[in-house]
């Protein structure tokens, strides 16, 4: 049973254009929302995160939505840049948990020059 | 710069052998230790949760004699594949929370990736 679910494996977007990545959720106990970006053969690097009490978080070109009713979030990223083409991971946790993250599958984002 | 580290970042092993890999927190102390598996194009599957001083904790499905974790330090955690074969082939990744960190102070290693013949 997933509890966070990225629908779209990939995700292709003109550069400059803004990308929206989107993640859901089933565990209504999720309290902290993490977004990572992964290059191939690395690790994930941290990039923004939410937490429950928020709607809305923004960091320079990253702004993370979260809409707890609908049990979703999403990413968006504009303007979109050829270095931002990467899998993007979307990762919950609850407070209880002991910083225990449980991941999406992932999106693969593609930015076309 | 990094601050977990990961050695090796790749092996290759003939089936049967064991493989050591090491995941180091370089500039803080973590008791805590994340080990994961991530099979290609999917998403990171948590192993373990290592324990400094005390036994790690396995996720339901991996067998712990096969999957030995050892921390022996508060920057060091150590994940040795017994008995390879095949199907251990995979890119293995820890990660470290810093101390009374939130979530988002969880800082990953670089990865492994290990190739068993």
């Amino acid at each position: 049973d997933q509890q966070v679910k990225q629908n779209s494996p990939s995700l292709s977007v003109q550069e400059g254009r803004i990308s929206i990545l989107n993640c859901d959720y089933t565990n209504s106990m999720f309290d902290y929302f993490l977004w990572y970006k992964k290059y191939p053969a690395e690790g994930p690097t941290f990039l923004i995160s939410i937490s429950s009490i928020k709607d809305k978080n923004e960091d320079g070109r990253f702004t993370v939505f979260l809409n707890k009713s609908a049990k979703h979030l999403s990413l968006h990223i504009v303007p979109s840049q050829p270095g931002d083409s990467a899998v993007y991971f979307c990762a919950a946790s609850s407070s209880d948990s002991n910083y225990q993250l449980i991941w999406g599958a992932g999106t693969k984002l593609i930015i076309k020059p | 710069g990094a601050v977990v580290s990961q050695h090796p970042s790749r092996v290759i092993c003939k089936s049967g052998t064991s493989v050591k890999i090491e995941c180091r927190s370089l500039d803080f102390q973590a008791t805590t230790m994340f080990w994961y598996r991530q099979f290609p194009k999917q998403s990171l599957m948590l192993m373990a949760t290592s324990n400094e001083g005390s036994k790690a904790t396995y996720e339901q499905g991996v067998e712990k004699d096969k999957f030995l974790i050892n921390h022996a330090s508060l920057t060091l955690s150590t994940l040795t594949v017994t008995s390879a074969h095949p199907e251990d082939s995979s890119f293995y990744i820890c990660s470290a929370p810093r101390l009374a960190g939130g979530p988002d102070t969880q800082y990953f290693g670089p990865g492994t990736r290990l190739t068993v013949l």
